[in-house]
């Protein structure tokens, strides 16, 4: 069982490039979420999808989009990369039943570099 | 609005010590609370939670207890081990949203 899928593992890019990053889970979750992390800062989410077919804005959404291509698959997309954007992005997945919120299962990340 | 407020680190103690990192939150109601930890190079898992005030979770000789009295859900363990450094996350679910919120991290070094 692969739990939440992030590629790439590592990704180098030039100012202005763009680029999407992919997630995939397999645990048949609603809700799935895309958070930075940098040092010093802990996590801050980007977007979420609280389930297919909707996305909304986190914290820190400027400069990235998003795409719940299906209930499985959550993509995060920049445009037109900056060096603020080098960071590690997290994809984590999970399952809202009323109060009874199940844990959110994360990837291993992707560490993005910008130029 | 919700929040989470966790020690700041680095935490740095000596192999069988005592470990306490605190954690308090800001919510109305009764929030789902969570600690996740990161090993270095990994995602975050969940290590316990407790969804209801006097609640204890425990794993792996690790334990918090909700108290809702003092709005707080600290972290302890009686004897640490050099492969517990890693970062520890206190997270808040509350029903009213759809995410969970995050402290900002305690980074927990210890030495042999």
């Amino acid at each position: 069982n692969a739990g939440v899928t992030q590629t790439p593992k590592f990704q180098v890019l030039k100012t202005g490039q763009s680029m999407t990053l992919q997630c995939a889970q397999d645990m048949n979750h609603n809700s799935m979420y895309w958070y930075r992390q940098d040092p010093g800062m802990g996590l801050r989410l980007i977007y979420y999808s609280a389930s297919e077919g909707t996305t909304d804005k986190g914290e820190v959404p400027n400069g990235y989009n998003v795409s719940r291509l299906n209930k499985r698959e959550f993509s995060l997309r920049l445009e037109s990369a900056a060096p603020s954007q080098t960071s590690v992005y997290f994809c984590a997945s999970s399952e809202f039943e009323g109060r009874n919120n199940q844990p959110q299962h994360f990837g291993d990340g992707t560490r993005l570099s910008i130029l | 609005g919700n929040s989470v407020t966790q020690m700041e680190g680095p935490v740095t103690l000596s192999e069988e010590a005592f470990l306490t990192i605190n954690c308090t939150y800001t919510a109305t109601g009764y929030p789902s609370l969570f600690w996740y930890v990161q090993y270095p190079g990994e995602g975050l898992q969940l290590l316990l939670k407790a969804t209801k005030a006097d609640d204890k979770g425990s794993n792996k000789g690790f334990e918090a207890t909700y108290r809702k009295e003092t709005t707080s859900f600290h972290l302890e363990k009686g004897s640490v081990q050099v492969s517990d450094s890693a970062v520890y996350f206190c997270a808040l679910w509350h029903s009213s949203a759809s995410k969970i919120i995050f402290g900002s991290g305690t980074r927990l070094s210890i030495r042999p």
